[in-house]
């Protein structure tokens, strides 16, 4: 069975210092990873995605993550937060090899950015 | 393209009432998925559907809850009777084989 674990409700950060939200997850076989964003009364909205390739990922909004198999790890990274990134961040996981094609979400991590 | 599109954005009904959530998936897309999101259970699987065929509905509460998929441009999410512990915010979300899920703005259902 394919999990994901965002061990973090909230992580606070002031503005302009570097953001992590974590994420681990267990899957039996190579992962899909991915992160959203929700901003408040919105859907999800997607951020980046891991399928094969460079362990460090390039996404929207000057976010990246960094996969890594040995930690089975995919945080979520960006060198300096804005008080706009603040919002809810879900991790989500595929395992391919089960040939399901549904995604299974974390339980999230909201993001708040200070002034 | 206008993104997946859901309607109504807000439904307020009373218990035993039928509620009927619909969704326009984004066009070429093969694979339609419902979710269900409180604040107790978080984001939960409901059902999806691969090229109009539901493939995987174990995530469906109860016999109350039904999804139908009568072709490629229109999915529906069926409750009846409703219930109040039904209360929670819909989200239909479709995408092009492995590719990443787009998700509506949700439908917010209160049931009282």
């Amino acid at each position: 069975a394919q999990s994901v674990a965002q061990p973090e409700d909230q992580v606070n950060v002031a503005e302009g210092n570097p953001l992590t939200v974590k994420c681990t997850y267990s899957v039996s076989g190579n992962p899909y990873l991915f992160w959203y964003v929700q901003y408040p009364n919105r859907g999800l909205q997607f951020l980046l995605k891991y399928i094969t390739g460079d362990n460090l990922v390039k996404g929207s909004y000057g976010f990246e993550a960094e996969f890594n198999k040995s930690q089975t790890s995919f945080h979520l990274k960006k060198p300096s937060a804005l008080v706009s990134d603040s919002a809810l961040y879900f991790c989500a996981v595929r395992d391919p090899g089960t040939g399901r094609r549904a995604l299974t979400f974390g339980s999230g991590t909201r993001l708040q950015v200070q002034p | 393209d206008a993104g997946v599109i859901q309607s109504p954005r807000h439904e307020v009904t009373e218990m035993g009432q039928e509620v009927t959530l619909r969704c326009k998936p984004i066009s070429g897309h093969d694979y339609l998925f419902w979710y269900r999101q409180t604040m107790m259970r978080g984001l939960e699987l409901l059902i999806y559907f691969n090229n109009n065929v539901p493939i995987d509905d174990s995530g469906m509460p109860e016999d109350r809850f039904s999804a139908k998929m009568p072709n490629a441009s229109f999915s529906t999410l069926k409750i009846q009777p409703s219930e109040p512990r039904d209360s929670a915010v819909y989200f239909c979300a479709s995408s092009f084989q492995y590719n990443e899920q787009f998700f509506g703005p949700g439908t917010r259902l209160t049931v009282l």
